[in-house]
């Protein structure tokens, strides 16, 4: 069974603060996913990685970084956290390599909620 | 890219009624749709999906259809539970293609069921 854990359910920072959110998984998947999800406007994705040191932005990397150091790990970094960072963050990692399913199916964390004073 | 739009954003439904949840896609070359289910204070999980290749796919009380040519694909649930209620969000991708895994989600439909 998949398990991707995300370091804090719950986190609370001020305005200035850098902040880290980690997300592990489990399952040795290729690729690994950051998303924002806020009251109608769905999963908005920030980055994302398809390799050990490789990232990609998505459709909102503006004011976050990631980082990529080891396969199972996958860190968002808020560089200066502000009060619209605000939201709940998602992890998702897929494709198995190994096994050569070639999907793209996603498994998704239990999610950070960010609150910023 | 991609661009997945998602109607209606919000859906209320007695029980033992259906529900249909319908998207639209805009890239052709898309072949890979999923539907995800997230309950409240939940994580979203795959519930069904659907390749290109294929116009239908059934599990127990939900369905999802495919209409290439219109590329339009739509989450059918009968006999709709209080459990059903929840998010959905639909999406797609192109799989084994150059998005590196990407999935472009459509912004969710909250379902509700009344008893």
């Amino acid at each position: 069974d998949v398990k991707v854990t995300q370091s804090s359910r719950y986190l609370v920072k001020r305005t200035g603060e850098k902040v880290f959110l980690e997300c592990v998984q489990d399952m040795d998947h290729e690729n690994m996913f950051w998303y924002r999800q806020d009251p109608g406007l769905g999963l908005r994705l920030i980055y994302f990685s398809y390799d050990v040191k490789m990232k990609e932005k998505g459709d909102i990397p503006e004011g976050y970084s990631v980082s990529r150091e080891k396969k199972e790990r996958f860190s968002l970094i808020l560089e200066s956290a502000s009060t619209n960072q605000t939201s709940m963050y998602l992890c998702a990692s897929s494709f198995p390599l190994v096994t050569r399913e070639t999907t793209d199916t996603q498994y998704f964390g239990p999610g950070t909620r960010l609150t910023v004073l | 890219g991609e661009n997945v739009e998602q109607h209606p954003s919000t859906l209320s439904v007695q029980e033992g009624d259906s529900a249909v949840i319908k998207c639209t896609y805009s890239d052709s070359a898309s072949n890979y749709f999923p539907w995800y289910k997230q309950e409240l204070g939940k994580r979203p999980q795959l519930i069904i999906d659907i390749r290109s290749n294929v116009g239908e796919k059934k599990d127990q009380r939900i369905a999802v259809t495919l209409n290439k040519t219109a590329k339009h694909f739509s989450l059918h649930i009968t006999e709709t539970q209080p459990e059903d209620s929840a998010v959905y969000f639909c999406a797609a991708s192109k799989e084994g293609g150059s998005t590196l895994g990407r999935l472009y989600f459509g912004r969710g439909t909250q379902l509700t069921v009344w008893p």
